[in-house]
């Protein structure tokens, strides 16, 4: 156990929806990071908030957006959902002064029929 | 971008050692991680590198070469249960993006009894 939680752990849900993926990060990690992983890909970095502030971007299309809120938890908001987007999304968390060793949590798998 | 290069696909027998190589090129290097994921959970922390050399922890061992752009992960006494898929990552630090991993697509090992 990372110690990081998320939630849902599964997600069905149909083409055109809005759902939205929460994470709770390590006690005392501020930073909190969001992939996506589909079947024939590999890791692919969504976006990095640290302590409430966006911090780094990756592949996130406009149709995604997230937010880390005061308590540190995150969620990311996935909307006109397509066939495509099915796949697992992980969040991670790293602590402060580390080497940068991310942590990740039991990922939402989400499916979009 | 960066680039990092891993073998898709690697088998071994029960027992046996096996060694995992990464390459990389990237700009604003500092450090460089390995994790396991097995299919359908998330990845698991297993070494760090930063400098030149051979870090060892237990069965699994790491070993850097910062001026070649390379690593290695090596399995010895290898067990059913180490049939995963291993994952380099490096983290660069540049500009505003402070600990961001970039990670490759992964080597699926399989260990055969």
């Amino acid at each position: 156990d990372s110690g990081v939680t998320q939630t849902p752990k599964h997600l069905i849900t149909a083409t055109g929806q809005r759902v939205t993926l929460r994470c709770s990060p390590r006690s005392g990690d501020l930073s909190v990071y969001w992939y996506q992983q589909s079947l024939d890909q590999g890791l692919q970095f969504l976006i990095q908030y640290y302590n409430g502030e966006e911090r780094a971007k990756g592949n996130i299309l406009e149709r995604f957006s997230a937010q880390q809120f005061p308590d540190l938890h995150s969620e990311l908001n996935l909307s006109s959902l397509e066939l495509g987007d099915s796949a697992l999304y992980f969040c991670a968390s790293s602590p402060l002064g580390g080497s940068g060793e991310q942590y990740f949590g039991p990922g939402t798998r989400l499916t979009v029929t | 971008g960066q680039n990092i290069d891993q073998p898709t696909e690697m088998t071994a027998t029960e027992g046996a050692i096996v060694q995992i190589n990464c390459t990389y090129q990237t700009s604003g290097f500092n450090g460089l991680f390995w994790y396991q994921q097995h299919a359908g959970e998330a990845p698991t922390f297993l070494s760090y590198n930063v400098l030149d050399g051979l870090e060892e922890k237990g069965r699994f061992s790491s070993f850097l070469s910062r001026s070649k752009g390379y690593s290695y992960l090596l399995l010895k006494e290898l067990q059913m249960k180490d049939s995963a898929s291993y994952l380099c990552a490096v983290r660069v630090d540049r500009g505003s993006t402070l600990g961001r991993l970039y990670f490759g697509r992964g080597t699926q090992l399989t260990v055969w009894p």
